[in-house]
């Protein structure tokens, strides 16, 4: 079936350096993307979405990178603190089937001193 | 404006034993959703609610029964609790399902044990 899947279970980066967090996508219908946090004991927060029609979209110290060709998302957090230690995890949708979410198992960001 | 709330954040229960999750949003959202999230696997939608007054069956239903009480309350039944229940169980809304925005806001969680 469709999934949506993650490179690296673990991630660990030093304070003050850019993180980059990965995610495969397999339903080449799918033109809706979201990027949540998950901290521990704590439900998804939504962080960053991006659109099909879209390579690249920028928020506050995060960036979303969207490659359609090889179905690829990233991540990248700029000067990463120990409040981004969390679980990351993107979602998809295909919104011309009026789909619901389909979401990754996630990516633990762990920030080291 | 407080989001999702649930109730209770823990629960135990004991094999065969009943219980009802809470869930209530108060930002006027059409849309609620169920999921059951198990270490190393992604959120999975068990039950969710388009409307007021209707819901449909997600990707791993069995086991569970919905009401959507009014707008703002949808809640999850365990009829006879099984071990493999065993999980987080997070409540999410959105302003509509099937059409944007598609972003979901999601509760604390119930973290349930069964025994």
């Amino acid at each position: 079936g469709e999934s949506v899947g993650l490179h690296l279970p673990t991630l660990s980066v030093q304070e003050g350096d850019n993180s980059i967090i990965n995610c495969a996508y397999s339903n080449s219908a799918s033109d809706y993307f979201i990027w949540y946090k998950q901290e521990s004991g704590k439900g998804p927060q939504f962080i960053i979405d991006i659109r099909s029609n879209m390579d690249k979209r920028q928020g506050q110290r995060v960036t979303v990178l969207l490659n359609k060709t090889v179905k690829h998302l990233s991540l990248q957090i700029a000067a990463t603190q120990p409040g981004d230690s969390a679980v990351y995890f993107c979602a998809e949708i295909n919104t011309g089937t009026a789909s619901k979410l389909t979401f990754g198992t996630g990516t633990r960001l762990q920030v080291t001193l | 404006n407080a989001g999702v709330t649930q109730t209770p954040k823990f629960q135990v229960l004991k094999t065969g034993q009943s219980m009802t999750l809470q869930c209530a949003q108060d930002m006027n959202h059409n849309s609620m959703y169920w999921y059951r999230q198990d270490p190393g696997m992604g959120l999975r939608l068990i039950y969710y609610s388009a409307s007021e007054g209707t819901t449909d069956k997600g990707e791993v239903p069995n086991g569970y029964n919905v009401s959507r009480l009014n707008k703002r309350e949808f809640s999850l039944r365990l009829e006879s609790a099984a071990p493999s229940q065993t999980s987080v169980y997070f409540c999410a809304s959105s302003p509509t399902s099937g059409g944007p925005p598609y972003e979901q806001y999601f509760g604390p969680g119930t973290r349930l044990t069964v025994t």
